[in-house]
C-alpha cells in the first residue's frame, strides 16, 4: 500500500545537538512539507519542496535544514540553532487531488 | 499568503445533539478540499474529501460553496468518540508554499 512513513515516533535530544526526522513516501507525489505544532496550536510550515534537488523555507525555518535528493525521501534536520525544538513536527506529502501525512515525530529536549 | 480560516472552538455539545462548523478559504483557484480530524498528540487523519455536490459519509456531511468560498461539515446524532479537533485541509493548483493549506483547526468537545 501507498503511504507516508515518518521516523522515529519520539525522539529525545540533548541540547546543542542536531537530529535528524526521517520522512520517506512511495506515492509518487512531487510535492513535500514538513510542519511543526506545539501543544493547542495549528501547524507551521517549515519547509516544502515541490521537486527533486529544490526546497524553500516556509514560515519558521530558522534552526532547521532540509534535503531532497530522491523523490521519495525529504530528511529534516533540528540543528543546535533552533532554541525551542520540543515539539511535534508532521510530515506532509501532496499531488492535485491527496495528501498524506506522516504518523508524527515528538521530538523533546532532555 | 492564501489563508485557511476556521473558528476554533472550542464547540461544546452534549451527546446526541447535531453540531456544523464552517471553513473559509482566500484562494478562489482552491482545487480539492478536505476535513481531518486529528486526536490530541497524534497525526490528523482523513475524515472525508469534500465536493460541490455534497458528499455524506454516515453521521457526517460535508459541503462545498465554491462561490462563498467556504466548506462545511456537519455532524449528526455526536458521539463521545466525536471529540476531536477538525482541520479544514485546501489544496491549491498552484503549489509552492500554499500547495497545501490548512486552517488551525476545530476543537469539539461532545459532553455526556
Amino acid at each position: 500500500d501507498g503511504g507516508i512513513t515518518q521516523s522515529p515516533k519520539y525522539l529525545f535530544r540533548k541540547e546543542g545537538q542536531n537530529v535528524t526526522l526521517s520522512c520517506e513516501q512511495n506515492l509518487n507525489h512531487d510535492a513535500m512539507y514538513w510542519y511543526r505544532q506545539d501543544p493547542g496550536q495549528g501547524l507551521r510550515l517549515i519547509y516544502y519542496s515541490q521537486i527533486v534537488n529544490d526546497f524553500q523555507k516556509g514560515d519558521i525555518a530558522e534552526g532547521y535544514s532540509v534535503s531532497r535528493e530522491k523523490k521519495e525521501s525529504f530528511p529534516l534536520t533540528v540543528t543546535s540553532a533552533q532554541k525551542n525544538p520540543t515539539a511535534f513536527y508532521l510530515c506532509a506529502s501532496s499531488k492535485n487531488t491527496e495528501a498524506f501525512f506522516g504518523q508524527g515525530t515528538r521530538l523533546t529536549v532532555v | 499568503r492564501k489563508e485557511v480560516e476556521q473558528d476554533p472552538g472550542p464547540f461544546n455539545v452534549p451527546e446526541g445533539a447535531t453540531v456544523a462548523f464552517n471553513c473559509t478559504y482566500s484562494n478562489s483557484a482552491s482545487q480539492s478540499f478536505f476535513w481531518y480530524r486529528q486526536d490530541c498528540r497524534k497525526e490528523p487523519k482523513l475524515l472525508m474529501s469534500v465536493y460541490s455536490s455534497g458528499n455524506e459519509d454516515g453521521r457526517f456531511t460535508a459541503q462545498l460553496n465554491r462561490a462563498s468560498q467556504y466548506i462545511s461539515l456537519l455532524i449528526r446524532d455526536s458521539k463521545l468518540s466525536d471529540s476531536a479537533t477538525y482541520l479544514c485541509v485546501v489544496i491549491n493548483s498552484g503549489g509552492g508554499a500554499d500547495g497545501l493549506t490548512f486552517g488551525k483547526g476545530t476543537h469539539l468537545i461532545i459532553q455526556p
